[in-house]
């Protein structure tokens, strides 16, 4: 079945900093999904994202869909972002109908 | 739209004990799926309906699994003689036609 990696894994930034979270996947896509798990457990859909770019306030998203990867950006970090993100993909091939996750980056916002 | 509710929101169950989830997607989404997610892993797929179809189910999903969704609108997820390693998150998502999941809050499930 098709592979989810991201990185990095753990990423601790200082309020107000950038930074990039990647996702690999190993196959065609047909769904690509950006997530932030709060502490309470709750997936948040930030982004439905299967190619292209699309911003959201301090949030973007890319996705080449040829080169099988997608970037998130965070701009000017708060402590509020401060959680897991996870990168989920639906393969393009066969007839499948679940997203399949990775493992998650999980951030530390310091104030 | 009133997103996707789960009830409970935490369970807590003695080992050997069957368990009932349920979860009530966004109304006009026509597929719901469910999930298991422990502690520092990323959510893992046990199973989705469509409409009330029952299309695909994961290898996780062992006999003492079973989820329905009569009249294709609310699913529930129930868990016979529960184990002690059944003990994780459960999350529901439903979705659209060439929309992305949103998912519901989940219910924790802690087996004693």
């Amino acid at each position: 079945g098709i592979q989810v990696e991201q990185s990095p894994p753990d990423l601790i930034l200082q309020e107000g900093a950038n930074s990039t979270l990647r996702c690999n996947f190993s196959d065609s896509v047909n769904n690509l999904q950006w997530f932030h798990q709060n502490p309470w457990g709750q997936l948040i859909n930030l982004f439905y994202i299967p190619s292209g770019t699309k911003q959201n306030g301090r949030l973007s998203a890319t996705t080449v869909a040829t080169e099988r990867y997608s970037l998130l950006y965070i701009s000017s970090s708060q402590t509020t972002d401060s959680g897991v993100y996870f990168c989920a993909v639906r393969s393009g091939s066969g007839n499948t109908g679940k997203l399949i996750f990775g493992q998650g980056t999980t951030l530390q916002v310091k104030p | 739209d009133t997103g996707v509710s789960q009830n409970p929101r935490h369970k807590i169950t003695k080992r050997g004990q069957n368990v009932t989830f349920r979860c009530d997607p966004i109304s006009e989404h026509n597929r719901l799926y469910w999930y298991r997610q422990t502690l520092g892993q990323g959510p893992e797929f046990l199973t989705y309906f469509q409409n009330e179809a029952q299309l695909e189910k994961s290898r996780l999903l062992s006999d003492r699994f079973s989820a329905e969704r009569p009249k294709g609108s609310f699913s529930t997820l129930e868990i016979q003689r529960t184990e002690q390693g059944d003990s994780a998150m459960y999350l529901c998502a439903s979705s659209g036609s060439g929309k992305g999941y949103t998912f519901g809050s989940g219910t924790r499930l802690t087996v004693v």
